[in-house]
């Protein structure tokens, strides 16, 4: 069965420190990995996607991540973080290869920013 | 850009009523899903609607029940409430080809059963 795991359950970080959350993955077939953001109470907003071709993948608000095949990890980046970065953050997955499926996600990171 | 619209925004009911929660798809989107997010908890897939058929169904309980109208919106009905049923209920659609994983979401529904 298809599986997401982020194994830090909550980080913090400094204003203008790098960034990095991880994701771990569990699918058979080629995946279609994303990353979301969510802010306490609000909806979820999509910052990257990777479904094939160049392994790093750019996103919205200067956040990366990078597929790696061999390590099953689509890890998210950012160089500087910011204090509105501070929110919840899940990695998903494509539940098959059918449009119209389910996302599976992860439990969540939640960054915390420090000044 | 137009996003998707979820109603009501919250919602307060008592065990045993029923509610029913809406959501309006992104224009031209044609797919949507729903999920259900306890307090602290990652989203869980309810189940997805393609073109006004069932696409795919997730941990929907049996007093649920969904359906997608022809102009695309979709509702959640939900009967026999339970407190174990307060949650954030997320919509989110897509549109089926090259980008149809790409699902956006709602702000969703937030519904607290006492």
């Amino acid at each position: 069965a298809q599986s997401v795991t982020q194994p830090d359950i909550h980080i913090t970080v400094s204003e203008g420190a790098s960034l990095e959350l991880r994701c771990n993955y569990s699918y058979g077939a080629t995946p279609y990995l994303f990353w979301y953001v969510q802010s306490p109470g609000q909806g979820l907003q999509l910052l990257l996607k990777y479904f094939s071709g160049d392994t790093l993948v750019q996103g919205i608000k200067g956040f990366e991540a990078e597929f790696k095949r061999s390590q099953s990890s689509f890890n998210l980046r950012k160089p500087s973080v910011h204090w509105s970065d501070a929110a919840e953050y899940f990695c998903a997955v494509g539940a098959s290869g059918q449009a119209g499926t389910a996302l599976i996600f992860g439990k969540g990171t939640t960054l915390s920013v420090s000044s | 850009a137009a996003g998707v619209i979820q109603s009501p925004r919250h919602l307060i009911k008592e065990k045993r009523e029923t509610a029913t929660l809406k959501c309006y798809p992104i224009p031209r989107h044609d797919t949507v899903y729903w999920y259900q997010q306890g307090p602290g908890q990652d989203p869980q897939f309810l189940i997805s609607f393609y073109e006004k058929m069932q696409s795919d169904k997730g941990s929907i309980p049996d007093r649920f029940s969904a359906q997608q109208f022809s102009d695309y919106h979709s509702e959640l009905n939900m009967s026999s409430l339970e407190l174990g049923d307060s949650a954030l209920y997320f919509c989110a659609s897509s549109l089926r080809g090259a980008s149809s994983y790409e699902q956006y979401f709602g702000p969703g529904t937030r519904l607290t059963v006492t």
